[in-house]
């Protein structure tokens, strides 16, 4: 079935520290998995996407990283700080637009 | 360009009353998705609209729940004789195209007394 594995479910790291978070697919036929970053009552916010002809996506901080073979994909923060708290979702589509999403990961920068 | 505009924001309806949540894409985008999150969950996918049809509505619960996309207008997600259960937030988000990213409105939070 379609399935997005989120982990960890929470993160607590140091300010200046790199921040990993990890998700792993069911279907090979991905081929698009986007992140969002949702702070406490916000919307959802795309902060970087991948497609499955790319092994690696950087924009300034953020990074994403994809395996196909083994169909996991990876956001890294670097840099922390204090802004990054928040609940951080990956997703992926599955033949289709719809997307579904894993279960987030609630990010905690300490000051 | 203006973003995805959700209203209302917050509604508050008794059990067995109706729940109308608008959604207004990006201009220029004609594919729009509605998504429910729970307290402290994700986003479950519910219905997938472009202008007119129905493209896929999988995750949306058969009784008292229906969508729909007009020509002119916004999205409506309608939710007929509310429960409890149905109190949570509601995204909606919109893309250019089917390949295209999503971008998620503001969420219209739905509580159920």
């Amino acid at each position: 079935g379609e399935n997005v594995e989120q982990h960890p479910s929470t993160l607590s790291v140091q300010e200046g520290d790199s921040a990993v978070i990890k998700c792993t697919y069911s279907d090979s036929a991905s081929n698009y998995f986007p992140w969002y970053k949702q702070e406490l009552g916000k919307r959802p916010q795309l902060i970087i996407d991948i497609r499955s002809n790319v092994g690696e996506k950087k924009d300034q901080r953020i990074a994403v990283t994809l395996n196909k073979t083994a169909k996991h994909f990876s956001l890294h923060i670097t840099e922390t700080q204090p802004e990054d708290s928040a609940v951080y979702f990956c997703a992926a589509n599955f033949g289709n637009e719809k997307l579904t999403f894993g279960t987030g990961t609630r990010l905690t920068i300490i000051p | 360009n203006a973003g995805v505009m959700q209203n209302p924001r917050h509604l508050v309806r008794r059990r067995g009353q109706e729940a109308r949540l608008r959604c207004s894409p990006m201009k220029g985008h004609s594919h729009v998705y509605w998504y429910r999150q729970l307290p402290e969950e994700g986003l479950k996918f519910m219905v997938y609209l472009q202008k007119e049809n129905i493209i896929d509505e999988s995750g949306m619960p058969k009784e008292r729940f229906s969508a729909e996309f007009p020509k002119e207008g916004p999205s409506i997600l309608r939710i007929q004789q509310v429960v409890r259960g149905d109190s949570a937030a509601y995204f909606c988000a919109s893309s250019p195209n089917s390949r295209g990213e999503q971008y998620f409105g503001p969420g219209t939070r739905l509580t159920v007394t």
